[in-house]
């Protein structure tokens, strides 16, 4: 069973659609991360939450964590958002060591 | 600041080969970690790293090891290369636990 579930695997879109990407967890957690990989690329955080809402440009992060439920927000869709989003989770009382990580959705913005 | 510096970015090797990847970073950051990533899995934990002398094992250490002798090295050794082993590879750092990441470039290992 996997701790952290993110949906959907895949994505497709229109520029300029409004998309969301849905991250849950099992465990109770001290803080959430959402990072961004590009194609052949390296790893970028977008945010890191432990709770309320975070905005950075177009890019939008909620943490409800009663619901143990992440979303992650893009307005404006563009092609340079195609990418593998990954969510990651610091369970209560862990080391760094146990992160625990989705095993992220894949966006491909279409112009 | 350069950020997290890690090298090589492509390596193939033959089984039975070692070899060492290195990661370093400017950010006085107490918290580093190695990952692999492969096809369908996700990023596994490899070894982490709480500060300098201090390491611990990861999700899935068989056939690595690492060291900390200073707070901005935190280099990643292959003993004997296996073809389980071929991966893509990020070495990760943090100031506290739960605070951002910063990741390395990544590392494409192939081992035949």
């Amino acid at each position: 069973k996997n701790e952290v579930e993110q949906s959907p695997q895949n994505l497709t879109a229109q520029e300029g659609e409004f998309i969301t990407i849905n991250c849950s967890y099992s465990v109770g957690i001290s803080a959430l991360h959402w990072l961004q990989q590009h194609p052949g690329g390296g790893i970028v955080s977008l945010f890191m939450l432990s709770s309320g809402k975070k905005k950075h440009g177009r890019l939008i992060a909620t943490i409800n964590i009663q619901e143990k439920h992440s979303s992650l927000h893009i307005t404006a869709s563009h092609p340079r958002d195609s990418a593998v989003y990954i969510c990651a989770v610091n369970p209560w009382g862990g080391s760094q060591g146990n992160l625990i990580f989705g095993k992220g959705t894949k966006l491909s913005v279409k112009p | 600041n350069a950020g997290v510096t890690q090298t090589p970015k492509f390596q193939v090797l033959k089984t039975g080969q070692s070899m060492t990847l290195q990661c370093a970073q400017d950010m006085n950051h107490e918290y580093m970690s190695w990952y692999r990533q492969d096809p369908g899995m996700g990023l596994r934990l490899i070894h982490y790293s709480v500060g300098a002398g201090i390491t611990d094992q990861g999700e899935v250490p068989n056939g690595y090891n690492v060291s900390r002798s200073t707070t901005e090295d935190f280099p990643l050794r292959l003993l004997s290369a296996a073809p389980s082993q071929t991966s893509v590879y990020f070495c990760a750092s943090s100031l506290d636990r739960d605070e951002k990441l910063f990741f390395g470039s990544g590392t494409q290992l192939s081992v035949l």
